[in-house]
């Protein structure tokens, strides 16, 4: 059974940094391009970042591109999201997301909250 | 504002048919798969239909999707009260640094 699990988010203060984690289980990890999406508090959702199976293609939305980066370990079946500078408008519930021929499997979200 | 407009909200009785749309250019839609997202209140959202109308496995075929130029739209038939939720398009845009665009989503109230 497919399984993707965030971790890592919370409270944070503007400007402040936090990680975001992934761990994937039920699958060959390391055959897929793997995303983060997020969703602010009643509102859409929203592409953040995208991370092809070999790391060699990365690309980000333009809301979080030189703020966020994205990265994963293939060894440990893990996705990452480094969030810096964070902004009150960053504050979400953040997914992960398989990509095969679709967005076709999400973990549970974590939340951020960006707040003083 | 959303890259792809939707309605903010449909509403039919059970058993009744209801049909969401979701517009975009040529950037997007035109020349780009649409999916369909489905998210039940306090949950992730869950792929519905895939490429334009295909369903993954384990998706009732009450659900289905098509597209035509710049739009899609996506049909539930034999509504129950299990398919209240809100409604996602996607596709991807290839017009600069745009990535993977979402519509506004469509909140689904089965009366």
């Amino acid at each position: 059974e497919v399984q993707l699990v965030e971790s890592g988010g919370g409270l944070v203060k503007p400007g402040g940094s936090l990680r975001l984690s992934c761990a994937a289980s039920g699958f060959t990890f390391s055959s897929y391009s793997m995303n983060w999406v997020r969703q602010a508090p009643g509102k859409g959702l929203e592409w953040v970042s995208s991370i092809s199976s070999s790391s060699s293609y990365i690309y980000y939305a333009d809301s979080v591109k030189g703020r966020f980066t994205i990265s994963r370990d293939n060894a440990k079946n893990s996705l990452y999201l480094q969030m810096n500078s964070l902004r009150a408008e960053d504050t979400a519930v953040y997914y992960c997301a398989r990509l095969q021929y679709d967005f076709d499997y999400w973990g549970q979200g974590t939340l951020v909250t960006v707040s003083s | 504002q959303s890259v792809l407009t939707q309605p903010p909200s449909v509403s039919a009785a059970p058993g009744q048919k209801v049909t969401i749309s979701c517009s975009g250019s040529s950037s997007n839609i035109g020349n780009n798969y649409v999916s369909w997202y489905q998210q039940l209140p306090g949950t992730a959202p869950k792929l519905l239909i895939y490429e334009n109308n295909k369903r993954p496995s384990g998706i009732p075929d009450r659900f289905s999707g098509s597209k035509s130029g710049t739009s899609a739209t996506l049909g539930i038939t034999g509504l129950q009260t299990g398919d209240e939720a809100d409604y996602y398009c996607g596709t991807w845009d290839s017009s600069l640094s745009a990535g993977r665009v979402f519509g506004g989503g469509t909140k689904l109230t089965v009366l």
